[in-house]
């Protein structure tokens, strides 16, 4: 059971241009979303989030947008680096069982050629 | 800044052996996480831990698993009998609320032959 999608399994965006990643999740009670960064051979690093009560959250270069009703979300990186270019998952929180379970989506790998 | 730290970086073991795979989260963290990887699959959850018990495991997490945080600072995972398909990256994380960002420490690789 796929509740979190990032449809893209790979994406290559020349430097300076915009970076668009997508995701797609399925259930409704998510409320709280992450994006995470990857590199080879370390762990996901936390890179910006948003609560299901926001539609929009930016921090410098990076810009997360919720579609509640189209149940997506979707990460900008503007303009993009070469130093981007990493594996970007996303991730879903869920309240279930007393405590908070994250699901995250199979990751999109990004390429920014220079 | 705190971060997460795994030991060891790589473990290779044979089939049917025990592996203990160690963690310590960010010191102030209370909520803490084990993940696998699959190589070229996703990230996927095993088990969430807080107050020195599991809250939440995940269909993988199965009876030869098991977490522990022995002495308030180490979190580890044990894999009682490791099988071929444990191979896989894994990742500790932790959090200092339920709600919180993940702070992800760089992963140990497993290898089961």
């Amino acid at each position: 059971d796929q509740q979190v999608k990032q449809n893209s399994p790979s994406l290559s965006v020349q430097e300076g241009r915009i970076s668009i990643l997508n995701c797609d999740y399925t259930n409704s009670m998510f409320d709280y979303f992450l994006w995470y960064k990857k590199y080879p051979a370390e762990g996901p690093t936390f890179l910006i989030s948003i609560s299901s009560i926001k539609d929009k959250n930016e921090d410098g270069r990076f810009t997360v947008f919720l579609n509640k009703s189209a149940k997506h979300l979707s990460l900008h990186i503007v303009p993009s680096q070469p130093g981007d270019s990493a594996v970007y998952f996303c991730a879903a929180t869920l309240f279930t069982s007393g405590t908070y379970k994250y699901i995250f989506g199979t990751g999109t790998r990004l390429k920014v050629l220079a | 800044e705190p971060e997460v730290t795994q030991t060891p970086s790589h473990q290779v073991t044979q089939m049917g052996q025990e592996v203990i795979l160690r963690c310590v989260p960010i010191s102030n963290h209370l909520y803490f996480y084990w993940y696998r990887q699959i190589l070229g699959q996703k990230v996927e959850f095993l088990v969430s831990f807080y107050n020195n018990e599991i809250s939440e495991k995940s269909e993988i997490f199965d009876d030869q698993f098991s977490v522990e945080r022995p002495d308030g600072s180490n979190f580890t995972l044990k894999i009682r009998s490791t099988k071929l398909e444990d191979s896989a990256m894994y990742f500790c994380a932790s959090s200092a609320e339920g709600h919180g960002t993940q702070y992800f420490g760089p992963g140990t690789r497993l290898l089961v032959l």
